[in-house]
């Protein structure tokens, strides 16, 4: 069990340009959970996944950004025609099942130029 | 929707002395109550949690307490050291229904 893995660690890219981020959760884990966290503040849930099925979205979630679990496994986040305010760490956690606890990636640094 | 209030926001203590971390939270549903750890950039790393149907759970030199009439659960961490110095997050959910809600942190500074 190599933990969760994130992918990449930091991306850096100009105002407008698309990014996408991956996530490996624990092996066997249905639950896949994705997070943004700013500095000094505590994560704040963005949308998560029992399987394939993306059961629930954040108001944080705008409609430039979009998320997919296509086999159930890995996931990835997409961010459209990105902006300043998009600049944040990108946490995934992953659970067992839904009475689990929650277990994190290393993130992903965003920082838009 | 739930909303999780967690004092203070930093905490400087002497090695060997105990560190107190206390959260509120909103939602009298909240049944699931887990504390991260997280070093400069690094993951959050869960240290200890506990449910609705207990009152305090102890590992070691960590323990957390919960008030369920109250609405506050608190963290212990006894005979600290300096490689306790981290930032702790306090976090409620409805365990099976909602993703996690945190607190906004404690940066807690073991002085040696």
């Amino acid at each position: 069990d190599t933990g969760v893995s994130q992918d990449p660690r930091h991306k850096i890219t100009k105002r407008g340009q698309n990014v996408t981020f991956r996530c490996d959760p624990i092996s066997e884990h249905n639950r896949l959970y994705w997070y943004r966290q700013t500095l000094g503040q505590g994560p704040e849930f963005l949308t998560y996944f029992q399987n394939e099925a993306q059961l629930e979205k954040s108001r944080l979630l705008s409609d430039r950004f979009s998320a997919e679990r296509p086999k159930g496994s890995f996931s990835t986040l997409e961010i459209q025609r990105t902006e300043q305010g998009d600049s944040a760490m990108y946490l995934c956690a992953s659970s067992f099942d839904s009475n689990q606890p929650q277990h994190f990636g290393d993130g992903t640094r965003l920082s838009i130029l | 929707g739930e909303n999780v209030e967690q004092h203070p926001s930093t905490l400087s203590v002497q090695e060997g002395d105990s560190a107190v971390i206390k959260c509120t939270y909103s939602d009298s549903a909240s049944n699931y109550f887990p504390w991260y750890k997280q070093e400069l950039g690094k993951r959050p790393q869960l240290i200890i949690d506990i449910r609705s149907n207990v009152g305090e759970k102890k590992d070691q030199r960590i323990a957390v307490t919960l008030n369920k009439t109250a609405k506050h659960f608190s963290l212990h961490i006894t005979e600290t050291q300096p490689e306790d110095s981290a930032v702790y997050f306090c976090a409620a959910t409805t365990s099976g229904n909602t993703p996690l809600v945190f607190g906004k942190g404690t940066r807690l500074s073991v002085i040696a």
